[in-house]
């Protein structure tokens, strides 16, 4: 089955204790990307990466990183996590970036930093 | 920098159209979605338009795209109560960023 897969799904963790959520894709899809949601704020792109070892900024990358090193997995890395990243976060992924090409989405991890 | 705008709530009756409305400042969009957010679930694209088109439809759903005032609007007939979650419009552009925007989100609630 075709899908994307996010680890944990909820997180409790305390300010400054770095912490990692997997996201991994079965498709062999190109693109990956980081979003977070907020309430009343949509979905802000936090990184994008086109392939392995590509990846770039998106509208709020801050507090944040990633890494691209195998085509399947796309990990989200808080250094120092900070109470105003406490979000519902979603890992998405498609073949390529054109506009044919779906983005499937992972089924969320809630992240609430103390 | 770029921006998508949605009304943040609409209620209608079952069996009535619903209409959510979008707009965006990004001349450069290229490729227009829409996506649909249930309780608890990820996001599921529901239809996507080019922007050198004006209409697409795709069974209940019919998109309209008026470029020139930047406004992408999602008419569901015959809303269902199954139709009840958040719609967020999206878009992207072909100026090589590979970003995509996402609206606030509209969230449809169905009445019986």
């Amino acid at each position: 089955e075709a899908q994307v897969t996010q680890n944990p799904r909820y997180l409790i963790t305390v300010t400054g204790k770095k912490l990692t959520v997997t996201c991994s894709q079965n498709m062999n899809h190109e693109y990956m990307s980081w979003y977070r949601q907020d309430p009343g704020l949509g979905l802000r792109q936090i990184y994008y990466s086109m392939n392995v070892e590509v990846t770039d900024k998106g509208d709020v990358p801050e507090g944040y990183k990633v890494s691209r090193k195998e085509k399947r997995n796309f990990p989200l890395i808080l250094e120092s996590p900070s109470p105003n990243q406490t979000s519902l976060y979603f890992c998405a992924s498609s073949l390529s970036t054109g506009s044919e090409d779906i983005q499937y989405f992972g089924a969320g991890t809630r992240l609430s930093v103390l | 920098g770029e921006d998508v705008e949605q009304s943040l709530f609409l209620s209608v009756r079952e069996g009535d159209s619903s209409v959510i409305n979008c707009t965006y400042t990004d001349s450069s969009s290229t490729y227009l979605y829409w996506y649909k957010q249930e309780p608890g679930a990820g996001l599921q694209l529901l239809t996507y338009i080019f922007s050198n088109m004006d209409m697409k439809q795709d069974q209940r759903l019919t998109v309209l795209l008026n470029k020139k005032d930047k406004h992408l609007s999602l008419r569901i007939a015959d809303t269902q109560t199954g139709d009840s979650a958040i719609y967020f419009c999206a878009e992207t552009s072909s100026s090589g960023t590979y970003k995509y925007i996402f609206g606030t989100g509209t969230r449809l609630k169905v009445l019986a």
